[in-house]
Parts: structure tokens; C-alpha cells; sequence
């Protein structure tokens, strides 16, 4: 069975400092996606960044980077620059047919 | 905007009421999907339909029905529910189900559907 673990309930980054999220997962496919997702209190899931398993590189989207580490089943969110904005909830979710999500980072941004 | 647009935004109903959630999307996707999170939960898979068609059916209690009359629509209808169906519903839909293997990028969210039963 897939599984997504994240270990960090809640985590303060003061602002335009950098931040780690922490995601490690379990599967045995070989194929697989991995992304992330943030989520403000409005509600709405945001889609920020995906990994598939054969990439050799990882990911980036502007100030969003994933460290990926397949040999360890991690994938880390690092989010440089931490703007105010960015206080959410911070979903890793790893996808083969349906998506299997974590329980989530809470993540405060300070002034 | 997200693409994927979800109604009401809030409802609180009693356990005696049927009401319905809807979900619309024109972003030309052919899956959708309907999650639950509640708090303190991961997100947990309900519904998935693929082309009009139910693939997936979570073990979802038979007090929810789903009901996809199109590719565009997809609606969550609910009657006699209990006060721990309270949650936020959410609503999602992809190119099809399965785009995953073409490096598809992820879903696309609507903002919920925040249920309270009282």
C-alpha cells in the first residue's frame, strides 16, 4: 500500500527566510509521481510542484524546489524566500493511478 | 478562479435533510473526483469517474451518492447524514484517470464545499 508520511505538524519560518518541508512515502511501484500541494485557509488545493520517479533532476518552480531522494523515498518541499502568503497548509501527495496524500505542514509565516 | 468551481461554498443541513454539492468544471478534463477532509485527517478519497463512468467507489457509506451526468458536472447528493460527515468536500478533476503516466500534472482543486450537520 502506498503511504505519505509528513512529521511536521506545524512549522515557523520568519520572513524571506528559507523553509524545508518534510515528506517521505512507501510504495513498491517503481512508477510513480510525487507532488505538492498547498492549501490557504480559503480552502482550494493549489498544485505547486511535481516530481516523477524516473526524473533525474529535481524539480523547480520559482521559489518552490523539490528535493528529491529516491533511494531514501523522500521529497522535500524547500521554499526560499518565504513571503507571508505562503501560511498554509502544505500537502505531499504521491500519485500512481489516485492520489494518496499526507496529513499535512502547517506553515506560519512571521514579519 | 481555479477552473473547478464548487457550490455552495457553506451548508449546515440537520440529519434529516437531502441536499445536494455540485461541481463543475470547463477546463475540458474527463475525471473528477470527490475527497473528504476532515480535521486532523489526510484528504480521503470518495468518488472517481473516468468519461461519465465510476471507477471508484472508497467504501463511501451509501448516504452519499454521486452522480456524474457529463464530463463537465458532478454532483455529491446527501441525505441522512451524521454529525462526523462533517467536513470539507472537495472537488477535483484531471485530464482522465489515467494521465499520470504522461507526466500529467496533478489535479485541479475547487475551493469546497464546507459541510456542517447538526
Amino acid at each position: 500500500a502506498q503511504k505519505i508520511t509528513q512529521t511536521q505538524p506545524g512549522m515557523f519560518v520568519q520572513e524571506k527566510e528559507a523553509v524545508t518541508l518534510d515528506c517521505t512515502y512507501d510504495t513498491s511501484d517503481p512508477s510513480y509521481g510525487l507532488f505538492w500541494y498547498k492549501q490557504p485557509s480559503s480552502g482550494e488545493m493549489i498544485f505547486l510542484i511535481y516530481q516523477g520517479s524516473y526524473d533525474q533532476q529535481n524539480a523547480t518552480e520559482g521559489r518552490y524546489s523539490l528535493n528529491f531522494q529516491k533511494a531514501r523515498k523522500s521529497a522535500n518541499l524547500v521554499i526560499s524566500a518565504s513571503q507571508l502568503g505562503d501560511s498554509a497548509m502544505y500537502f505531499c501527495a504521491m500519485r500512481r493511478q489516485n492520489f494518496v496524500f499526507g496529513p499535512g505542514t502547517r506553515l506560519s509565516v512571521l514579519p | 478562479e481555479t477552473g473547478v468551481t464548487q457550490t455552495p461554498r457553506h451548508l449546515v443541513m440537520g440529519m434529516t435533510n437531502k441536499k445536494s454539492l455540485k461541481c463543475e468544471q470547463h477546463l475540458g478534463h474527463n475525471a473528477m473526483y470527490w475527497y473528504k477532509q476532515s480535521a486532523k485527517k489526510p484528504l480521503e478519497l470518495m468518488f472517481v469517474y473516468n468519461f461519465k463512468e465510476q471507477t471508484e467507489n472508497n467504501s463511501v457509506p451509501s448516504r452519499f451518492s454521486p452522480e456524474c451526468p457529463n464530463s463537465s458536472h458532478l454532483f455529491l447528493h446527501l441525505h441522512t447524514l451524521q454529525p462526523e460527515d462533517s467536513a470539507l468536500y472537495l472537488c477535483a478533476s484531471s485530464q482522465d484517470q489515467s494521465a499520470w503516466a504522461l507526466g500529467e500534472y496533478g489535479y485541479t482543486f475547487g475551493s469546497g464545499t464546507r459541510l456542517t450537520v447538526v
